[in-house]
């Protein structure tokens, strides 16, 4: 089974923080994604990486960025945590196989910035 | 604009009382559609995978089916375990990601 590990499934910071969310993968999977997930706006893409090192901006990228050093591991950064940025965080992951694109997520974290 | 749209956004069923959900969306040449199930707090689990119109799969008391411009998630005598959110997304050509509707909050009650 595919497993996707966030670090922690809470967290209570401070306006101005700066906030790591870290997310691990057990499949070695190609592909990297961070999600934010909001009432009545659905899950909306943060960043994705498609190799180590690599990184691309997805819909809403501004305020945050990312950092993967290690295949199996990336990062989502919040530079100077604000209350806006209150909300669910989901990392997944999937294969770089052409036209299998399921992603596989993690059990998410719940921020919220005080 | 490639959009997603899910309907109803909440429904409340009765254990045993059969229905749909509905997922249109406006994204051409697409290159897949995908069902999730989400539960309260936690990430979206996989269900389904359709790539092409008229595909059908099914997963106990759920089948999703597959047109040009729209997908249904069909439960059939859903149980109270059945309650969840659940999530429809599509990738468009070219795209590495997903773009996801803001899912259906189905309630069945025993």
């Amino acid at each position: 089974d595919v497993k996707v590990t966030q670090s922690s499934r809470y967290l209570v910071k401070r306006t101005g923080e700066k906030v790591f969310l870290e997310c691990v993968q057990d499949m070695d999977h190609e592909n990297m994604f961070w999600y934010r997930q909001d009432p009545g706006l659905g899950l909306r893409l943060i960043y994705f990486s498609y190799d180590v090192k690599m990184k691309e901006k997805g819909d809403i990228p501004e305020g945050y960025s990312v950092s993967r050093e290690k295949k199996e591991r990336f990062s989502l950064i919040l530079e100077s945590a604000s209350t806006n940025q209150t909300s669910m965080y989901l990392c997944a992951s999937r294969p770089g196989l052409a036209g299998r694109n399921i992603q596989y997520f993690g059990a998410g974290t719940r921020l919220s910035v005080l | 604009e490639d959009q997603v749209t899910q309907s109803p956004e909440a429904l409340r069923l009765q254990e045993g009382e059969s229905s749909s959900l509905n997922c249109s969306y406006t994204v051409s040449g697409l290159r897949g559609l995908f069902w999730y199930r989400q539960d309260p707090g936690k990430g979206p689990e996989f269900l389904f995978t359709l790539y092409s119109a008229g595909e059908e799969k099914e997963k106990e008391r759920l089948k999703a089916t597959l047109t040009k411009k729209e997908s249904f998630l069909h439960i059939t005598a859903p149980k109270p375990e059945d309650s969840a959110t659940y999530l429809c997304a599509v990738q468009a050509p070219g795209a590495n990601n997903l773009f996801f509707g803001t899912g259906t909050r189905l309630t069945v009650i025993p």
